[in-house]
């Protein structure tokens, strides 16, 4: 079946990294998405990756795709009272035709002084 | 140009009456969608549009019905809500073929 799979809550320190992990089960989607979710407000896309990529850098967002364990991680550099949100991993299976998202349960980021 | 605009942005119903949510974007996008985000869970898409006039169901549409009359707007509506429908409701479009989703900034929704 189809389920994104991301643990629900993680706390760091302002100015740690923060690594959040995500497992697909589509092995064919062609396209896999982080967005970020702050208090109150809508998805916002943060950064994806094309599938036939391992890794893609922007700015202080790091994405690894190992798609050998359909894992992907989203990693924070240098994390900020500002990074603090709901990070929702989802992959884009190709059957359907109409860009179907499938999204995990989304990751609480708290950031602590 | 707003994007992706939603309204309203709160409403409370009681159990049995009717309300329409409006979607609307100011970019043209082909492709329309309506999810719902509950506590604990990622989005589950009700209902989607891949142009005006055409509408088709998701994953969860039992209780909703929708309308794409035209290409900028896509309306959601219940007709009698029940409290299982409290939820948050997101609307998204897209260009076809893009690599993204846009999303609106959600409605609340609770059903007493």
């Amino acid at each position: 079946g189809e389920d994104v799979e991301q643990s629900l809550f993680l706390s760091v320190r302002e100015g740690d990294s923060s690594v959040i992990n995500c497992t697909y089960t589509d092995s064919s989607s062609t396209y896999l998405y982080w967005y970020k979710q702050e208090p109150g407000a809508g998805l916002q896309l943060l950064t994806y990756i094309f599938s036939n990529m391992d890794m893609k850098q922007d700015q202080r967002l790091t994405v690894l795709l190992n798609k050998k364990d359909k894992h992907l991680s989203l990693r924070i550099a240098d994390t900020q009272t500002g990074d603090s949100a709901i990070y929702f991993c989802a992959e884009s299976p190709p059957r359907g035709g109409y860009n179907k998202l499938i999204f995990g349960a989304g990751t609480r980021l708290a950031v602590h002084p | 140009n707003a994007g992706v605009t939603q309204t309203p942005k709160f409403r409370v119903l009681k159990t049995g009456q009717s309300m329409t949510l409006l979607c609307a974007q100011d970019m043209n996008h082909e492709y329309m969608y309506w999810y719902r985000q509950d506590p604990g869970m990622g989005l589950r898409l009700i209902h989607y549009s891949v142009g005006e006039g055409t509408t088709a169901k998701g994953e969860v549409p039992d209780g909703y019905n929708v309308s794409r009359l035209k290409k900028q707007n896509f309306l959601l509506g219940l007709e009698s809500a029940a409290p299982s429908q409290t939820s948050v409701y997101f609307c998204a479009s897209r260009i076809p073929g893009a690599d993204t989703q846009y999303f609106g900034p959600g409605t609340r929704l609770t059903v007493l």
